[in-house]
């Protein structure tokens, strides 16, 4: 089973649309979870850590449940320059530090 | 400017040769890290390191080394034993402590075409 599990899409959505892409991890002695975006050919950058209360940065807003081992991330309002893949993330000081990907989503938000 | 960098952006290697990937990191973080990305997958973790001297293997090691003889140093070698080196590698680096936070911070990527 993989440590990060996320739904491939791709997700083509119309601007100023809502999407929602969810993630699963396996070790529920992870402690650090994160969304990151990377864009076509580019290095993954950060976009947002998630914490157990939720959290949210303008149109991005994440969830972490801990007992379902899921995390979320919601787009409200999409604009062009939110087409990337989007990559969730768990690390954990019990893996040694280390952070473990999924595969990544890919969100394309078309005119 | 802190940062983490890595040189070549691109790289062209013939069959049969090693070649060396640099990464440097000005973060002071004790964590680094090199993955690889094939197009349309996810990233693979190949080596790890957590302090001076001490390096671990990752999910994918096997063609591959490295040293960490510097805090700020990880360098990557891709060695004649790696059967299929063409690839996107990333080098990382996170804090242990979670001063300034505990994600992981990428460089630019080398991108390794054998030839």
């Amino acid at each position: 089973r993989k440590e990060v599990e996320q739904d491939p899409g791709p997700f083509n959505v119309p601007e100023g649309a809502t999407v929602a892409f969810n993630c699963t991890y396996s070790n529920s002695a992870s402690q650090s979870f994160f969304w990151y975006r990377q864009d076509c050919r580019k290095e993954p950058k950060l976009l947002m850590s998630v914490y157990s209360s939720g959290n949210e940065d303008g149109r991005f807003t994440a969830q972490l449940n801990r007992a379902s081992q899921y995390i979320s991330l919601l787009i409200r309002d999409s604009k062009l320059s939110d087409s990337a893949t989007y990559l969730c993330v768990v690390n954990g000081l019990n893996t040694g530090n280390q952070f473990y990907f999924g595969t990544g989503t890919s969100l394309t938000v078309i005119p | 400017d802190g940062g983490i960098t890595q040189s070549p952006k691109y790289l062209f290697r013939k069959e049969g040769q090693n070649v060396t990937l640099s990464c440097e990191q000005n973060l002071n973080h004790d964590a680094m890290y090199w993955y690889r990305q094939d197009p349309g997958q996810g990233l693979r973790l190949i080596y790890y390191s957590q302090i001076v001297n001490d390096f671990q293997k990752g999910d994918i090691a096997e063609g591959y080394s490295v040293s960490r003889e510097k805090k700020e140093s990880f360098p990557l070698t891709v060695t004649s034993a790696q059967k299929n080196p063409t690839a996107f590698y990333l080098c990382a680096s996170s804090s242990l402590t979670g001063e300034g936070g505990t994600e992981a911070f990428f460089g630019q990527g080398t991108r390794l075409t054998v030839v």
